[in-house]
């Protein structure tokens, strides 16, 4: 069965580093989601993708944050100079098709831990 | 988008059935209800979808109440692996927009 795959698992790293997360969606899939979970918390939306470009953002989501499909079958999330708040459980998410369930597939996550 | 409230734990044994409810008396009459599961330190999963009618698939059954002010999620038979968080979220007919995760319900199972 097609799954969404994340690298790496676990990033650490110093406060004000870039980081880049890595997704793979499923192949075929047209929408690319960023969501985050802060430990003991909700899932909070950050971003989607669609058509090469950005669909929908949240507040979360301030320049520090972008987004990118370099070559058509990764998606990446990248944070420019990291906060420490920024530690979190990142999960890349997609879809198919514009339909009435257009059900999301969610990836194992990238726990980042910025220190 | 209209809200939903679930309780916050709910407690089940091995091989009963669990029956998770959820209120959205806000609801308008085009939004679908969705189901996903959080297992622990995974990322959310899919569970089942439905808009007026009762659903039932591999993994679970949904009971639409007739106004559709609340929903019911039915496990048949709970087994260790269904311990996770549910979310139930409303969801517009065509929408590729974001899910708005709640706080959910804690599901124990209890062997």
């Amino acid at each position: 069965e097609p799954e969404v795959t994340q690298t790496p698992s676990h990033q650490v790293t110093q406060m004000g580093q870039e980081v880049i997360l890595r997704c793979v969606p499923i192949s075929n899939h047209l929408y690319f989601y960023w969501y985050r979970q802060i430990l003991g918390q909700k899932v909070e939306f950050l971003v989607s993708f669609y058509n090469n470009e950005i669909s929908e953002k949240s507040e979360i989501f301030d320049d520090q944050f972008s987004v990118e499909r370099p070559d058509g079958s990764n998606f990446t999330l990248k944070i420019r100079s990291t906060k420490l708040e920024d530690s979190a459980m990142y999960f890349c998410a997609s879809s198919g098709y514009r339909g009435t369930y257009n059900e999301q597939f969610f990836g194992p996550g990238t726990r980042l831990t910025v220190l | 988008d209209a809200k939903t409230t679930q309780p916050n734990s709910m407690e089940s044994n091995e091989e009963e059935p669990v029956h998770l409810p959820c209120n959205h008396s806000t609801i308008s009459g085009t939004d679908y209800i969705h189901w996903y599961r959080q297992l622990p330190s995974q990322g959310p999963e899919y569970v089942i979808h439905g808009l007026t009618s009762n659903v039932n698939n591999r993994m679970a059954s949904l009971a639409i109440a007739e106004d559709r002010k609340s929903s019911t999620l039915i496990l048949h038979r709970a087994t260790l692996r269904d311990a996770a968080v549910y979310y139930c979220i409303l969801r517009a007919p065509g929408s590729a927009r974001q899910l708005t995760f709640g706080s959910g319900t804690q599901l124990t199972v209890l062997p």
